[in-house]
């Protein structure tokens, strides 16, 4: 069964302080992997899509890597304003199927 | 539509009563999510569509719960004989196709079974 695990659960940086947070996923057959952001009281705003180990993606201070069990999510020099929770999703080839699984995520604070 | 809508925000019934909770996709997006997120948690799959055809199920609790997309846009998941367990935010996402493609969400509807 596909799976995703999230980890820390939670983290709190200083304004500056780089970090990086985890994503272990098990699926038969990736298709693609996804990083999501989520303010409180909204729904997940898309951040990234890797598709194959080895691949990385960049936007601002954030950069995602994938490789076969796992992803991370990289942020240089964070602000206050990316404090929020970051969700990672798989969308695997079980049963041909397009459901995507996430994880539960991990809360960030970036403290000025 | 500049995004995802869902319809009502906020929903509180009492137990028993069925709910139709309301999904209106980006126009033009073939793919249409339905997921359950609790507090604290990641969202949790329910269902899908591609077009009008629902495509997997297999995310939806038990057979009180059912989905429907009859025109390939607006999607109404329809809960029957509530449960206080069925309290939860309900959210809706669609995408340009099923296949990899980023999905854009909606606000959510947060029921609430009393």
């Amino acid at each position: 069964e596909d799976q995703v695990t999230q980890s820390p659960e939670a983290l709190r940086l200083q304004e500056g302080e780089s970090s990086s947070l985890n994503c272990s996923y098990t699926v038969s057959g990736l298709r693609g992997l996804f990083w999501y952001r989520q303010d409180p009281g909204k729904g997940p705003e898309f951040l990234f899509t890797l598709y194959s180990a080895g691949e990385e993606k960049e936007k601002e201070r954030l950069k995602a890597t994938l490789t076969k069990k796992e992803s991370f999510l990289h942020i240089t020099a964070p602000k206050p304003e990316d404090s929020a929770t970051y969700l990672c999703a798989v969308q695997g080839t079980t049963s041909g199927t397009y459901k995507y699984i996430f994880g539960t995520g991990t809360r960030l604070k970036v403290l000025a | 539509g500049a995004g995802v809508s869902q319809s009502p925000r906020y929903k509180v019934t009492k137990r028993g009563q069925d709910v139709a909770l309301r999904c209106d996709p980006i126009s033009g997006h073939v793919s249409l999510y339905w997921y359950r997120q609790a507090l604290g948690q990641g969202p949790e799959f329910l269902t899908y569509f591609n077009y009008e055809a629902q495509q997997d199920k297999s995310g939806l609790p038990n057979d009180r719960f059912s989905a429907e997309r009859p025109e390939g846009s607006i999607s109404t998941l329809t809960i029957q004989r509530t449960e206080q367990r069925d309290s939860a935010m309900y959210r809706c996402a669609s995408s340009l196709a099923g296949t990899s493609n980023e999905q854009f969400f909606g606000p959510g509807t947060r029921l609430t079974v009393l």
